[in-house]
């Protein structure tokens, strides 16, 4: 079966514009989460949507938003950027919150110059 | 969130089995033990996870201690395509919390 689709795969944005990124989960899963990968970070929690509502938010500024829509797919929106959103933005996705495990996608690798 | 150590970096001869250790001393009763691995800079990829019991996959096995406070995964046979780094995660309030993992480098 196919797995978690991200699009673009990069994408290069300057200084103060948006962007969205896009997620489509495996047929069937209901959970979405978004991750943000830096160097100097590591992996951080972004937040997390089921059936269209955000249960869960991580420690990110009003910058960074998302939602999901009826198929499950979701989208993540940061405006305003700044040099330091340069990252690989990832996106999980699940059967169920809870006992299984996450399926990552390849990522957005993002770049503001 | 419960918080997991890990050690930054190990060597495992090819064949061999690797054992992976992991310390998430705070972690509570209804927390599971998740193990991610991420090769390059790719997704990260599942491989187990448990909550008391031991697990076993086709990838991997999984070791918790009696007391829950430590893990061990185990890949039998470690293959240079093994070369990753493996992160012990504690899956709290629908989130997973990723430390700094631990490099595995597989040798010849």
């Amino acid at each position: 079966k196919a797995g978690v689709t991200q699009t673009p795969r990069y994408l290069i944005k300057t200084r103060g514009q948006q962007v969205t990124l896009s997620c489509s989960p495996i047929s069937g899963h209901r959970s979405v989460s978004w991750y943000q990968q830096t160097p100097g970070q590591g992996l951080q929690f972004l937040f997390e949507y089921f059936s269209e509502t955000q249960r869960n938010k991580g420690n990110f500024p009003g910058r960074f938003s998302g939602r999901q829509f009826s198929n499950s797919r979701s989208e993540m929106n940061v405006s305003t950027l700044e040099l330091g959103d340069s990252a690989l933005y990832l996106c999980a996705s699940s059967l169920n919150r809870a006992n299984y495990g996450y399926t990552f996608g390849s990522g957005t690798r993002l770049t503001v110059v | 969130d419960a918080k997991t150590t890990q050690p930054p970096s190990m060597d495992c001869a090819e064949g061999r089995a690797a054992n992976l250790p992991c310390n998430h001393s705070t972690i509570s009763g209804n927390e599971y033990v998740y193990w991610y691995r991420q090769i390059h800079s790719q997704g990260p990829q599942y491989i187990i996870h448990g909550l008391k019991n031991n697990e076993t996959n086709e990838m991997a096995s999984l070791i918790i201690t009696e007391d829950r406070k430590s893990s061990t995964l185990i890949l039998p046979h470690a293959t240079l395509r093994d070369t990753a780094v493996y992160y012990c995660i504690v899956y709290t309030a629908s989130k997973l919390t990723f430390g700094t993992g631990t490099r595995l480098q597989v040798t010849l």
